[in-house]
């Protein structure tokens, strides 16, 4: 099956700074790709719909200067947390889009960032 | 969107069957009816998916009641590698013709030895 791969895996920055997330599918193209994050004992919330040549579609409530996503290309999606605070500690994980409602979407492994 | 309700959580002992309930009451014609599960640490996966017919893959089987307001997730012989949360979703439109998947609370499987 397709494969989504995102790195790193595990990341520990300093509050104040920024930390780049990258995403990558690895046998297809990706015209569209989600960005998830996960606090512990939650379920995944939806951050953003990442569009490849385009703006990211933000969710409600989600900062975009704060989250910012870049599709570049069709198969790397970046998402940089910018001025990291230790709230954002978070578990962010991608996934690929499908142009068809009955296919399977694919994960990248996600990434735990903690903010010191 | 068509929301899901999950028990919080079930218990299942190895090698025996394990049945996961999904109550979706408000399933449009169109859902598509997915399953996905999430391994601590780990990005979800996916596990199944079907709209009106029972389906049957290498991981597990999908049982959809004829009026599709409720399915269930068949684990024939759960193993320790199948302690997980696991996701119902009713596969929704997104922006553009991409499909995204809004995820519940899951239900929280854990298979003693």
């Amino acid at each position: 099956g397709a494969v989504v791969s995102q790195h790193p895996s595990r990341v520990i920055c300093k509050s104040g700074t920024s930390v780049k997330i990258e995403c990558r599918s690895l046998d297809f193209q990706a015209t569209t790709m989600f960005w998830y994050r996960q606090f512990p004992k939650q379920s995944l919330m939806l951050m953003a719909t990442s569009n490849e040549g385009s703006k990211a579609t933000y969710e409600q409530g989600v900062e975009k200067d704060k989250f910012l996503i870049n599709h570049a290309s069709l198969t790397l999606s970046t998402l940089t947390v910018t001025s990291a605070h230790p709230e954002d500690s978070s578990f962010y994980i991608c996934s690929s889009g499908t142009s068809f409602m009955n296919t399977e979407a694919f994960f990248g492994q996600g990434t735990r960032l903690t903010v010191v | 969107d068509a929301k899901t309700t999950q028990p919080n959580s079930m218990e299942s002992n190895e090698e025996e069957p394990v049945h996961l309930p999904c109550n979706h009451s408000t399933i449009s014609g169109t859902d598509y009816i997915h399953w996905y599960r999430q391994l601590p640490s780990q990005g979800p996966e996916y596990v199944i998916h079907g709209l009106t017919s029972n389906v049957n893959n290498r991981m597990a089987s999908l049982a959809i009641a004829e009026d599709r307001k409720s399915s269930t997730l068949i684990l024939h012989r759960a193993t320790l590698r199948d302690a997980a949360v696991y996701y119902c979703i009713l596969r929704d439109v997104g922006g553009g013709s991409n499909y995204k998947l809004t995820f519940g609370k899951g239900t929280l499987l854990t298979v003693n030895p």
